[in-house]
């Protein structure tokens, strides 16, 4: 079946660092590919989507490639602050049924 | 735009109690989810509707049950709370092909 597999957390960077969390995953066909943010206490929010292979989403300066050949979909961004710190799920749609990684945790310290 | 709205926020239940946690959307979708999420962990499908008067079952149905009677609500039941359940609940609704949109969640502890 399908499954997502992220970088396990959690991870501590200080503001204005450069900000990698990789995911990859394992679908068959031609999965879209989205990460999910989830600040304290609320639901998840998406962040960004692609939809197929090398498409580029990005949204609030985050942004993520769509590699088919290496099936994966890490997310990056080039100065995080502290209002980034939240857990980040990356997911997949296979089938109709959205499925995730196990998150990982980011703290920005000022 | 309310888009999903779930009640309560909060709940303790004793073991053995039963109770119906609340999901409603106004965006018209025919796809809804309910997940659970343990602490540190992903989320985890219980049951998903692709539309009024159909349900299946996610990968965690046990312990639960649902209906579908109209395309707006999608209600979770526990008949018989367990300690397991204790959980943070979220439903979810899409067109099916599209990102889906999250309630705020339900906390539920279970003692």
């Amino acid at each position: 079946g399908d499954s997502v597999t992220q970088m396990e957390g959690p991870v501590t960077l200080s503001e204005e660092a450069f900000l990698t969390i990789n995911c990859t995953y394992t679908a068959t066909g031609y999965p879209s590919l989205f990460w999910y943010v989830q600040y304290p206490g609320e639901g998840l929010q998406l962040l960004l989507k692609a939809t197929k292979a090398d498409d580029k989403g990005s949204n609030k300066g985050f942004e993520a490639t769509y590699r088919k050949e290496t099936t994966s979909f890490h997310l990056e961004k080039g100065s995080v602050q502290v209002s980034d710190s939240a857990v980040y799920f990356c997911a997949l749609i296979g089938n109709e049924k959205l499925t995730f990684g196990t998150g990982t945790r980011l703290t920005i310290i000022p | 735009n309310a888009g999903v709205t779930q009640t309560p926020k909060f709940r303790i239940l004793k073991i053995g109690q039963s109770m119906t946690l609340q999901c409603t959307q106004d965006m018209n979708h025919n796809y809804m989810y309910w997940y659970r999420q343990d602490p540190g962990m992903g989320l985890k499908l219980i049951y998903y509707s692709v539309g009024a008067g159909i349900t299946d079952k996610g990968e965690v149905p046990n312990g639960y049950n649902v209906s579908r009677s109209t395309t707006e609500d999608f209600p979770l039941r526990l008949e018989l709370a367990a300690p397991s359940q204790t959980s943070v609940y979220f439903c979810a609704s899409s067109t099916g092909d599209q990102p889906q949109h999250f309630g705020d969640g339900t906390r539920l502890s279970i003692l």
